[in-house]
């Protein structure tokens, strides 16, 4: 089974301060993994994702995230904050030859501070 | 930039009512889904669509439940019986293969009262 736990539901970073947005699987096969994010009153828009290949992957937006396989984990990280990145982001992953649902994480709300 | 869409944006319903949520996939994608998310809770998946039948479905799908692709555009969700759990935002989402990304629609917040 597939599950997701992003620690803190809430992050507060000053404007250019680094963004830490973490994120640990469980997968019983090798993950796909993504980060999608959701503006107010909108829908999720994908960020960027890991299937196979380079472990660290740069999405829209100057985000990037690493996965490791020794941890589990696919932490989302960006160098500066700015203040249009304030929103919901939601890390999934889904479980490729055995099903093509994915399994969102309950999401961290981005708060960044001018 | 192709993308999802979903009407309407916003449904306030009576319980026991029958709502139906519509979605307009990318044209060139094969799989559908349509996933829920409670206000404050996690997104979940609902349901899974390829080739006119259903690929997969979780707990939450039952029997008042129900999606068709009724032409060859649009993918819509069927709520028999409205309960006032099922008050969500419903995100429809396509992928041209199974595993690929999904692109997700801005979603279908429904209010049961």
């Amino acid at each position: 089974a597939q599950s997701v736990t992003q620690l803190g539901s809430h992050v507060s970073v000053s404007e250019g301060a680094l963004v830490l947005l973490r994120c640990n699987y469980s997968s019983s096969v090798p993950p796909y993994l993504f980060w999608y994010v959701q503006y107010p009153n909108q829908g999720l828009q994908l960020l960027l994702k890991y299937t196979t290949g380079a472990t660290l992957v740069k999405g829209i937006n100057g985000f990037e995230a690493e996965f490791k396989k020794s941890e589990t984990s696919f932490h989302l990280t960006k160098p500066s904050a700015h203040m249009s990145d304030a929103a919901e982001y939601f890390c999934a992953v889904s479980a490729p030859n055995t099903g093509n649902q994915f399994y969102f994480g309950t999401g961290t709300s981005l708060t960044v501070i001018p | 930039e192709p993308e999802v869409t979903q009407t309407p944006s916003h449904q306030v319903t009576q319980m026991g009512q029958e709502v139906i949520l519509r979605c307009v996939p990318i044209s060139n994608h094969l799989y559908f889904y349509w996933y829920r998310q409670i206000l404050g809770q996690k997104v979940e998946f609902l349901v899974s669509f390829y080739n006119n039948e259903i690929s997969e479905k979780s707990e939450i799908f039952d029997d008042q439940f129900s999606v068709e692709r009724p032409d060859g555009s649009n993918f819509t969700l069927k709520i028999r019986s409205t309960k006032l759990e099922d008050s969500a935002m419903y995100f429809c989402a396509s992928s041209q293969r199974r595993e690929e990304t999904q692109y997700f629609g801005p979603g279908t917040r429904l209010l049961v009262l």
